[in-house]
């Protein structure tokens, strides 16, 4: 059975850091995509990050610079270290795994998260 | 960046009826969207992939279609359970890998 479980999350100051681990089981990170999300507190989803399989990693530029996303295949683990916090920052934070579909019309590739955590609440705040 | 506008905002409708949720974007993603629900307190659940597709144990009544810029979720008869928020997400051109800002479902 697929699982993640998000931990790490917390209080912590303006300019501070954090890093947020993401446990997963049923499957190997290294496999496949990863990413993180996080929902402002009564807002949307919003993309955060993605370790590719191959190696590469993809930020959204509201956290690009600052964000840093890595895994250790021996823990099977996914993780988000997240410094110079900012209030805005301010979230649950989900992992999320992608899966892959192939169009059998065009070739591509295309990958959707099938897999969530229950996510992790971080709250920047003086 | 593909910007998803979803609407309406809010949809309210009592079970048993139809839903129909719109999501559209800025330029096209093909057919390469998704869509999601997510409740109150838990993470999002992968209703549909690449348009039409049902997502593994997602129920029948659920539906999408659509390709380019215009995309419809369809809720052929609402249960207790699927009033929710929904959110449409595009993996065409990325990164960014963006959502729709959801419609919330709610019961009439």
């Amino acid at each position: 059975e697929v699982q993640l479980v998000e931990s790490g999350g917390g209080l912590v100051q303006p300019g501070g850091s954090l890093r947020l681990s993401c446990a997963a089981s049923g499957f190997t990170v290294t496999s496949t995509y990863m990413s993180w999300v996080r929902q402002a507190p009564g807002k949307g989803l919003e993309w955060v990050s993605l370790f590719y399989s191959g190696g590469n990693t993809f930020y959204a530029d509201s956290v690009r610079g600052r964000f840093t996303i890595s895994r250790d295949s021996s823990k099977n683990t996914l993780y988000l270290q997240m410094n110079s916090l900012r209030p805005e920052d301010t979230a649950v934070y989900y992992c999320a795994r992608d899966f892959e579909s192939r169009d059998p019309l065009t070739g591509y590739y295309a990958h959707y998260f099938d897999y969530w955590g229950q996510g992790t609440l971080v709250t920047v705040s003086s | 960046e593909i910007v998803l506008t979803q609407s309406p905002a809010t949809l309210s409708l009592s079970p048993g009826e139809r839903a129909t949720l719109s999501c559209r974007a800025s330029q096209t993603v093909r057919r390469y969207l998704a869509w999601y629900q997510q409740k109150p307190g838990q993470a999002p659940r992968l209703l549909i992939y690449d348009a039409s597709k049902r997502a593994a144990g997602i129920p029948a009544r659920f539906s999408g279609s659509g390709s380019g810029t215009d995309f419809t979720l369809t809720i052929s008869s609402l249960e207790p359970e699927d009033f929710a928020v929904y959110y449409c997400q595009q993996r065409d051109n990325w990164p960014p890998i963006t959502f729709g800002q959801g419609t919330r479902l709610e019961i009439k």
